[in-house]
């Protein structure tokens, strides 16, 4: 199958910086990317989705100046976690469709290998 | 308001079957998936199902009833390397997926 790479997987930061998180598509193109962020033991929560070209559409309760969303390529979409604080430890992943295999509603998500977040 | 439930744990033994539940209510309905999850890892793919009735996929088989908002994941001969999280979720009418908790599955020699 197609491949998502996430970078980084480990990133512990000091509260009130920012950390990015790449998500990229390795061999193929992805108009459409979505973030996702998941605590322990709890389920995916679709943070945003990410498109090619335009502004990230957020999930209710998402704060979109918190998580900046930058998809300036079809290989590449970027997450900003800006002022970070402990609370926004977590797990982030992304995913992304192949264009090629068409259909929508075959859900084939290409998972990245997700980034954990630590924020001291 | 959607919903996703399915067990939050459940232990097998190595060698043996184990069925995980996943009962659903969701504004519309295109289609229910099944995902692997190793701790720390992302999502792997495991089955898709739209029409009622049961995908057999190696060890894996997966069964949908959509009239009853039901489906479940059959893993046979289980392996250790099956201890894992397992995803249920749907596509709603918006083609968005709607994931449950996960069930965590542990498997004991």
């Amino acid at each position: 199958g197609a491949v998502v790479s996430q970078h980084p997987s480990w990133v512990i930061c000091k509260s009130g910086t920012s950390v990015k998180i790449e998500c990229r598509s390795l061999d193929f193109q992805a108009t459409t990317m979505f973030w996702y962020r998941q605590f322990p033991k709890q389920s995916l929560m679709l943070m945003a989705t990410s498109n090619e070209g335009s502004k990230a559409t957020y999930e209710q309760g998402v704060e979109k100046d918190k998580f900046l969303i930058n998809h300036a390529s079809l290989t590449l979409s970027t997450l900003t976690v800006t002022s970070a604080h402990p609370e926004d430890s977590s797990f982030y992943i992304c995913s992304a469709r192949d264009l090629a295999s068409g259909r929508v509603d075959t859900g084939e998500l290409f998972f990245g290998e997700g980034s954990r977040l630590t924020v001291l | 308001g959607q919903n996703i439930d399915q067990p939050t744990e459940m232990t097998a033994t190595e060698g043996a079957i184990v069925q995980i539940n996943c009962t659903y209510q969701t504004s519309g309905f295109n289609g229910l998936f099944w995902y692997q999850q190793h701790a720390g890892e992302a999502p792997t793919f495991l089955s898709y199902n739209v029409l009622d009735g049961l995908e057999e996929k190696g060890r894996f088989s997966s069964f949908l009833s959509r009239s009853k908002g039901y489906s479940y994941l059959l893993l046979k001969e289980l392996q250790m390397k099956d201890s894992a999280s397992y995803l249920c979720a749907v596509m709603d009418s918006n083609y968005q997926l709607i994931w449950g908790a996960g069930t965590k599955l542990i498997i004991k020699p």
